[in-house]
């Protein structure tokens, strides 16, 4: 168990629709990352956020957005969906002073558009 | 850019059997260096990382990897294959701390072990 938590664990939803994923990161980590992973795009970086602001984007669609609160879990908000999008997506860490840049990967959010 | 090769998406070993899965990496700055393996229907574990120093990398599981800057490789190896290696495996890249430390990874080699 890396301690990053994520929900739901399996989504079912159809074209057109928009859904929520949700991540906690371990306890004193301050770096969120969304990542997805597809058969045909691999493992591919979609955004970081650091302590609630933006730090990076990766290849994330437009009709993708994510944002961290203060609390510093994290929500992937994914709309207009396609079944293109289905994929699992993960959610990671990083503790904020690691200089080994040790991300921890939570176990992911299964989505399945329909 | 950074970016990761890994070469072979399926590799097959009895058990028993050396393991070998490899990696070369493309990048502007010396990189910090990453091995994560994926068992089906699990996220991603840590199985070793080179950030500076010894070059030979020990992990868990019996893992071991070797950076070597020349060949702008950090291959994977185990001695002895066992049933429960058998999963995927993903090499990855990031700048070195201080910087935005996203990870890139490579396409991934799904690891079949064959009693």
């Amino acid at each position: 168990d890396s301690g990053v938590t994520q929900t739901p664990k399996h989504l079912i939803t159809a074209t057109g629709q928009r859904v929520t994923l949700r991540c906690s990161p371990r306890s004193g980590d301050l770096s969120v990352y969304w990542y997805q992973q597809s058969l045909d795009q691999g493992l591919q970086f979609l955004i970081h956020y650091y302590n609630g602001e933006e730090r990076a984007k990766g290849n994330i669609l437009e009709r993708f957005s994510a944002q961290q609160f203060p609390d510093l879990h994290s929500e992937l908000n994914l709309s207009s969906l396609e079944l293109g999008d289905s994929a699992l997506y993960f959610c990671a860490s990083s503790p904020p002073y690691d200089s080994g840049n040790t991300i921890y990967f939570g176990e992911g959010s299964w989505l399945t558009v329909v | 850019a950074q970016s990761v090769t890994q070469l072979g998406s399926h590799v097959s070993v009895s058990e028993g059997a050396l393991v070998l899965l490899r990696c070369n990496y493309s990048s502007s700055v010396p990189p910090y260096l990453f091995w994560y393996v994926q068992y089906p229907n699990q996220g991603l574990q840590l199985l070793l990382k080179y950030t500076t120093g010894a070059t030979l990398v020990k992990g868990i599981n019996g893992f071991e990897a070797e950076f070597k800057k020349s060949e702008t490789s950090f291959h994977l190896t185990k001695p002895s294959a066992h049933m429960s290696d058998a999963a995927e495996y993903f090499c990855a890249v990031s700048l070195p701390s201080g910087v935005y430390n996203k990870l890139i990874f490579g396409a991934g080699t799904r690891l079949a072990v064959h009693p």
